[in-house]
Formats: C-alpha cells, structure tokens, sequence
C-alpha cells in the first residue's frame, strides 16, 4: 500500500478487556516499529520486528503486552486485561532499513479504557 | 529521567519570521538526531536530520543545527508559514541500537498569519 495502515482507528475498552491493534506496514519494508504515545508526550519506543523475528521487546510495559508479525508483513499488538494506564495512542511504522532514519508512520490508533 | 527534552511545549511566531525549536539530550551516545512533524490525528511525518558528525544541515526553509559540546540542537524554519503550524518532536537515535528512536515530548508551533 501507499502508507502505513493502522486499524482499528479507535478503541474504546472496559478495563479488564483484551484488545488486538493491527498495523500493515509499506509492502517491502522488513522493518516495523511498535511506539506508545501518551497525552502530551512523545512517542515511547515498544519493540520491532525485522521480517518476523522480534528482535527487541524491551520497551513493552509488562507482560499483557505481546506483538506478533507471524509472515514478516501484518503486525498485531494484543494488550491482555487492558488497564487506565494503557490509554493511549499507539504508532506502527515500517522502514526498508534497519536504522531510525527513513520511519513511515501509521495514523495510529487511540486506545481508551474506561 | 527523559534522555531528549524539549523544554518549551508551545511557540508562537508571525507568518514569515523565523521560528526556532530547540531540544536538549544527556546521553553523549546519541549519533543520529531528527525531526518529525505531526499534525492532529496524523502520525509524525519526518521533516530532517542530522549525523553527529555534522554541524548543520539544511533542507529548503528547515535547517538543523548540532552542537555537540552542550548536547544541543535546533530547528530553524525560515520563512514559517501557516501550514507549518504543527507539533514538533525532537528524536536521537542510540549508537548501540540505531533503530530506536527517543523522542522528546514536543513544541506545539502556531504561526500566525
């Protein structure tokens, strides 16, 4: 596709409930970023994948954060017995290189539990 | 402890003056150092960059400039625009894992026309 897509756009969660958040990267791009962004801060790096092994996990917050990308292309990024805490806006990118340099960003999608 | 800061959450500059965005770091491991641009329910788009190698770069009306001794960068948009109206973030990437990206918490930019 032309960008980085991100679905859904919006998630509105009861507190105890799983979620699921997709992302399909630019085709080609061996790389994908996972980043969370709370009100008023900047994007917090959670992991990244090249093709489909996860290379780095070390920013999820806990252990109801897991990330997948089973084929080296889709992502998903399941949050297990969501908390308030985990409201936010979370970023996919994609990159052809394995540097920071050369990110697309997804739209992102805004996760509110309630 | 925030590895990259920007200390002012807002700016506000007259159409065609120049705007300034600063940003500040800690971690001397920092090599690579940009500039994204987001606006509302859009993600950061990126804008420029910079090696720690350099001293300044420059990309039409953006330039970045590195100085490396007080761990310090800017952003000069010359001449700001309204479009440019936006939130900027600062980002370093680590020398050990450069495919990360630290962010700052961002300066909201208005320009007035």
């Amino acid at each position: 596709g032309a960008g980085v897509s991100q679905s859904p756009r919006y998630k509105v969660a009861k507190r105890g409930q799983d979620v699921a958040l997709r992302c399909d990267p630019i085709s080609g791009h061996v790389s994908l970023f996972w980043y969370q962004q709370a009100l008023g801060q900047g994007p917090e790096f959670l992991t990244y994948f090249q093709n489909e092994a996860q290379l780095d996990k070390s920013g999820l917050p806990s252990d109801r954060f897991f990330a997948e990308r089973p084929e080296g292309s889709v992502s998903t990024l399941k949050i297990q017995r969501t908390q308030q805490e985990d409201s936010a806006v979370y970023l996919c990118a994609s990159s052809l290189a394995q540097t920071g340099t050369g990110y697309t960003f997804g739209s992102g999608t805004r996760l509110t539990v309630v | 402890d925030q590895q990259v800061k920007q200390n002012s959450p807002s700016l506000s500059v007259q159409e065609g003056r120049i705007s300034i965005l600063n940003c500040d770091y800690t971690n001397s491991m920092f090599d690579y150092f940009l500039w994204y641009k987001k606006y509302p329910a859009e993600g950061p788009t990126f804008l420029i960059s910079i090696s720690s190698i350099k001293d300044k770069n420059e990309d039409g009306r953006f330039t970045v400039f590195l100085n490396k001794s007080a761990k310090h960068l800017s952003l000069h948009i010359v001449p700001s625009q309204p479009g440019d109206s936006a939130v900027y973030f600062c980002a370093a990437s680590p020398m050990d894992s450069s495919y990360k990206l630290i962010f700052g918490s961002g300066t909201r930019l208005l320009v007035r026309p």
